[in-house]
């Protein structure tokens, strides 16, 4: 079966500047998720989809962080504006229930300048 | 809330010795337990999982891990390190339902020739 797809690999902003992620899910995974990996660090949470309904976001920044997922499917995590604290590996995975494991994606590596 | 303390942020084997990477958990109920791959620049790669049937799970690779619940720990092992294994590993909790996956802050793997 094919990946989690995400795209781009890599992205070079400077701060203030906004920037989109994509990720596309295996099919028929109901359950989406955002990771953060910070350099040197475990992953970290930022969000969960089940279907197109947000499950947990309580450690998403609202004030510059948000995120969607259309129709059930492909979502998109956004950035603005991005500060210097940002950068990181932005990771995406999909899964059909927690005891299967989840399926990551190749991630995101965002630098902000 | 569950979490995850990995012993050690960089361990180094000879090439043919045994690899041991440590993980202990805390879980306010039984856990689902998993150590993750993940080689530079790439996403996380199932290793292997534990969801509450044999305590020693084996996985790809030639890994395998047991899982001990009066020490709360699910340590990673292989008899016989390769070059290949270099890596950094994961290890995650998870408290079932839809609960997301808490990590640790990961192992460095390295393998001398």
């Amino acid at each position: 079966e094919a990946g989690v797809a995400q795209s781009p690999r890599y992205k070079i902003i400077e701060k203030r500047q906004s920037v989109a992620f994509w990720c596309n899910p295996i099919s028929g995974h109901a359950t989406l998720y955002w990771y953060q990996q910070i350099l040197g660090q475990g992953p970290k949470l930022l969000i969960q989809f089940q279907n197109n309904g947000v499950v947990d976001d309580s450690q998403l920044p609202k004030d510059r962080f948000s995120a969607e997922r259309l129709k059930g499917v492909d979502s998109t995590l956004k950035i603005q504006p991005a500060k210097l604290e940002d950068s990181a590996v932005y990771l995406c995975a999909s899964t059909l229930g927690t005891g299967h494991g989840y399926t990551f994606g190749s991630g995101t590596r965002l630098t902000v300048v | 809330a569950q979490s995850v303390t990995q012993l050690g942020s960089h361990v180094s084997v000879s090439e043919g010795a045994l690899v041991l990477l440590r993980c202990n958990y805390s879980s306010s109920v039984p856990p689902y337990l998993f150590w993750y791959v993940q080689y530079p620049n790439q996403g996380l790669q199932l290793l292997l999982k534990y969801t509450s049937a044999a305590t020693l799970v084996k996985g790809i690779n030639g890994f395998e891990a047991e899982f001990k619940k009066s020490e709360t720990s699910f340590h990673l092992t292989k008899p016989s390190a390769h070059m290949s294994d270099a890596a950094e590993y994961f290890c995650a909790v998870s408290e079932g339902g839809n609960t997301p996956l808490v990590f640790g802050k990961g192992t460095r793997l390295s393998v001398i020739a």
